[in-house]
């Protein structure tokens, strides 16, 4: 399978403890998404990365929230002190230089259940 | 800044019907636009988009969208549904030019009954 993968697909936590999610995207891909989706909203931006920089982090949701693209490829999404309210879908999307612009391709996301 | 209105949170119609999941967007520049369909427990998968040239959009599984320049909209319409589409849609924006972060709606749910 050649689309974006994340993982784990399902985490359950306890209030208090940090969480981190990975994302791998389309191998060719340079950009890289991550978005928050709670029940019934569409998916929210929260950063993106383009190869290793992250061009865009004002709208991660606090302090507790960051994120890496080390070495251009795998992203990973951490949570510390997590919180009920960030029970959510955290889903990550890559697109390409080239082609569709635009074209954000989404992973099956990662569920968090914070209890 | 954009945002997207998506103004009915849930369709129902029947099998073999028309169907239109109607998409307001603002913004102070030029944008592009994108309809994603989610299935349940899955990702978000492109239906189709919109980045210039021709308004009406022909994208998978029969579906097309019009853009509407005047109107700030971009419905979405199927001349024919089946069972199998129902999911929940959403319509997206993001400034045009260069990659950027999409703005999405609040979603439709699209349910098709037998």
């Amino acid at each position: 399978d050649t689309g974006v993968s994340q993982n784990p697909r399902h985490k359950i936590t306890k209030r208090g403890q940090n969480v981190t999610f990975r994302c791998d995207p389309i191998s060719e891909h340079n950009r890289l998404y991550w978005y928050r989706q709670t029940l019934g909203q569409g998916p929210e931006f929260l950063t993106y990365f383009q190869n290793e920089a992250q061009l865009e982090k004002s709208r991660l949701l606090s302090d507790r929230f960051s994120a890496e693209r080390p070495k251009g490829s795998f992203s990973t999404l951490e949570i510390q002190r997590t919180e009920q309210g960030d029970s959510a879908m955290y889903l990550c999307a890559s697109s390409g230089l080239s082609g569709s612009h635009n074209e954000q391709f989404f992973g099956p996301g990662t569920r968090l259940t914070v209890l | 800044a954009q945002s997207v209105t998506q103004l009915d949170s849930q369709v129902p119609v029947f099998e073999e019907a028309p169907v239109e999941l109607r998409c307001n967007y603002s913004s102070s520049v030029s944008v592009y636009l994108f309809w994603y369909v989610q299935y349940p427990n899955q990702g978000l998968q492109l239906l189709l988009k919109y980045l210039s040239g021709s308004t009406l959009v022909k994208g998978i599984n029969g579906f097309e969208a019009e853009f509407n320049k005047s109107q700030t909209s971009f419905h979405l319409r199927k001349p024919s549904v089946h069972i199998s589409d129902t999911a929940e849609y959403f319509c997206a924006v993001s400034p045009s030019g260069s990659a950027r972060q999409l703005t999405f709606g609040s979603g439709t749910q699209l349910t098709v009954l037998p």
